[in-house]
Formats: C-alpha cells, structure tokens, sequence
C-alpha cells in the first residue's frame, strides 16, 4: 500500500539549515510534490521531484523511499507548514501531515 | 495564479442542514479535486473529477457528493451537515502531462458546523 510520514514539528532558530523529511512507502514510481501552507494563504507548490531528477534534488533519492527537502539559513519568514504530496501512477494521490516549521529570531 | 476561486470563503451552519461549496476555475483544466484539512490529519481527498460527469471517490468521501455539470465548475454538497465535518476545504486544478500531476489550490472554504 502507499502511504507518506513527515515529522511533526520542527524549531529552528534564524540561520539554522533544515531537513525535513517524507518517508513514503509506494509501489512503482511515483512522483513527488513539496507544498508550504504560509498562515491564511492557500497552499503553494515549492518543488517536484520525479525519478528522473531524483540525482539533482539535495539529500535524497526517490529510490530510496526518502525525499527530503533541505532549507539553508531559514527566516522567521520561513515558518509554515510544509507538505509532501506522492502522487502514484495517474490518480492516486497521497499527502503527509506536514511538518509544521518555526523558526525563533 | 491559476484562476481558482471558491465560495463561500466562510460558511456557519446548523447541523443537518444541506450545504454546497463551488469551486471555480478559468483555465478549462480537466481535473478538479476537494480536500479538507483537519489538524493532526493534513490535507485529504474528498472527491475528484477527471471530466464533466466523470467524479470519483476519494479517501473521505462518505457524507459527501460531488457535481460536475460543466468544466469550470467543481460543487460539494453536504447533505446534511454534521459537526464532524467543520474543517477548512481545499479546491484544487490538475495540470497534468503523460506522467505527472502538479496542482494548484484554491483559497480554501472555512465551514463550521454548529
């Protein structure tokens, strides 16, 4: 079966680098969104990642069942919740929690 | 901006009573999809349409009807509300090509049931 995991909650202080990571179970190839939710704005698409890219895409391989997201040097602007969405052959589509990120000055 | 709207914004409601969201878009894209986002759950699909007349269910979908009678439109009917189903409610459009789904959401829909 599919499934996604993100890490609850993340507290960071300004300039600090961050991973946050999708652990996903699937079958086939799936692809990969990153999505960050701002407060009282509508989600945003930050990033794909596909199989073919999965070298170019830092700290993780698609492969692997792990695609994390790294930010370098976070703001207090960088707090929001961001999601990781697996999207499974041409309909199935499968989002995590969210990892809810704040970052103190 | 992909062209999504949604209506109402903000909806209180009386459980038991019927209640529809729509949601709008401009760009003629086939797939149209609702979520609801509860805390602890993150976003999940209630519904989703591949074409006019075409819907299907998705992981939440009891207590819950979908209509799409044109392109532009994606409706959500409640048939009879309840509290369970207070939650903010995500339109969304698929920009789909041979193998990849990239979505675009709307502002969302906040509902509480009473």
């Amino acid at each position: 079966s599919n499934s996604v995991k993100q890490t609850g909650q993340i507290t960071v202080s300004e300039g600090a680098s961050v991973t946050m990571n999708c652990t996903y179970t699937s079958t086939g190839y799936p692809t990969l969104f990153w999505y960050v939710e701002y407060p009282s704005k509508p989600l945003q698409l930050l990033q794909r990642e596909t199989m073919e890219n999965s070298k170019n895409f830092g700290g993780g391989n698609i492969k692997d069942k792990n695609s994390p997201i790294v930010k370098y040097s976070v703001q207090v602007s960088d707090s929001a919740v961001y999601y990781c969405l697996l999207v499974c052959g041409t309909d199935k589509l499968i989002f995590g929690t969210g990892t809810r990120l704040q970052v103190f000055p | 901006d992909a062209g999504i709207t949604q209506s109402p914004r903000h909806k209180v409601t009386e459980t038991g009573t019927p209640v529809t969201l729509r949601c709008h878009q401009t760009e003629n894209h086939r797939y149209m999809y609702w979520y609801r986002q509860d805390p602890g759950h993150g976003l999940r699909l209630i519904h989703y349409s591949y074409g006019v007349k075409d819907t299907d269910k998705g992981e939440v979908s009891d207590g819950y009807s979908v209509s799409r009678s044109k392109t532009e439109d994606f409706l959500l009917t409640l048939e009879s509300a309840t509290s369970s189903q207070t939650s903010v409610y995500f339109c969304a459009i698929g920009r789909r090509t041979s193998d990849r789904n990239e979505q675009f959401f709307g502002p969302g829909t906040r509902l509480t049931v009473l």
